[in-house]
């Protein structure tokens, strides 16, 4: 157990809706990253933030945005979703959210987008 | 579990031999670089990392190799035990400029008792 967790585990949906991801990371852990997972693609990096602040932005879609509170979870928000966003999405988190990454991400179990 | 891929490179070995899973980068500028296992229905986990500066780094039951000339990374696993049965992927870290860390698909590698 990496002590991140996501919500939900699995979630089925239809084209043109929007759903929320959610991510707590480690205690302790300031930063989180959120990842992309599909089929044909490797692990594919959208956006991290630290302390409440965005601090990089990767392959995120204008469709996608995330945010992280100040209790430091984080959420993730997809709209207007298409076939093609089916896939996994993890989170990350570390203590530094170092520029660019030195140190170890510990990965939430995962959610399970399936858009039908 | 769920798949993290279909069409991945596939290694199989038997119990108790050693595995050597291999990854290309593409941009000598990369300077740190980790090894993941996922297991099926899992998030990635860390393995061992690696810096530039070095060539060997080892671990329990695993070694890093870095040969910066020909940009290839491999992962050693000694005596693999069936519990080893999962995808192994590489990423690269590039210094300086844009912080987005590359991910490589991945090899599955199973694990004969």
């Amino acid at each position: 157990d990496s002590g991140v967790t996501q919500t939900p585990k699995h979630l089925i949906t239809a084209t043109g809706q929007r759903v929320t991801l959610r991510c707590s990371p480690r205690s302790g852990d300031l930063s989180v990253y959120w990842y992309q997972q599909s089929l044909d693609q490797g692990l594919q990096f959208l956006i991290q933030y630290y302390n409440g602040e965005e601090r990089a932005k990767g392959n995120i879609l204008e469709r996608f945005s995330a945010q992280q509170f100040p209790d430091l979870h984080s959420e993730l928000n997809l709209s207007s979703l298409e076939l093609g966003d089916s896939a996994l999405y993890f989170c990350a988190s570390t203590f530094q959210g170092s520029f660019p990454l030195q140190e170890t991400q510990y990965f939430g179990p995962g959610t399970r987008l399936l858009v039908l | 579990g769920e798949s993290v891929g279909l069409h991945l490179p596939t290694l199989s070995v038997q119990e108790g031999d050693n595995s050597i899973i291999n990854c290309a980068y593409s941009n000598s500028a990369s300077d740190y670089f980790i090894w993941y296992k996922q297991e099926s229905g899992k998030g990635p986990q860390f393995i061992i990392d690696i810096r530039s500066n070095m060539d060997k780094r080892q671990g329990q039951r695993v070694t890093v190799l870095l040969n910066k000339t020909v940009k290839h990374l491999s992962l050693q696993i000694a005596a693999t035990q069936p519990g080893d049965s999962a995808v192994y992927f590489c990423a690269e870290n590039i210094a300086g400029g844009s912080y987005i860390p590359t991910f490589g698909r991945g090899t599955s590698l199973i694990v004969h008792p």
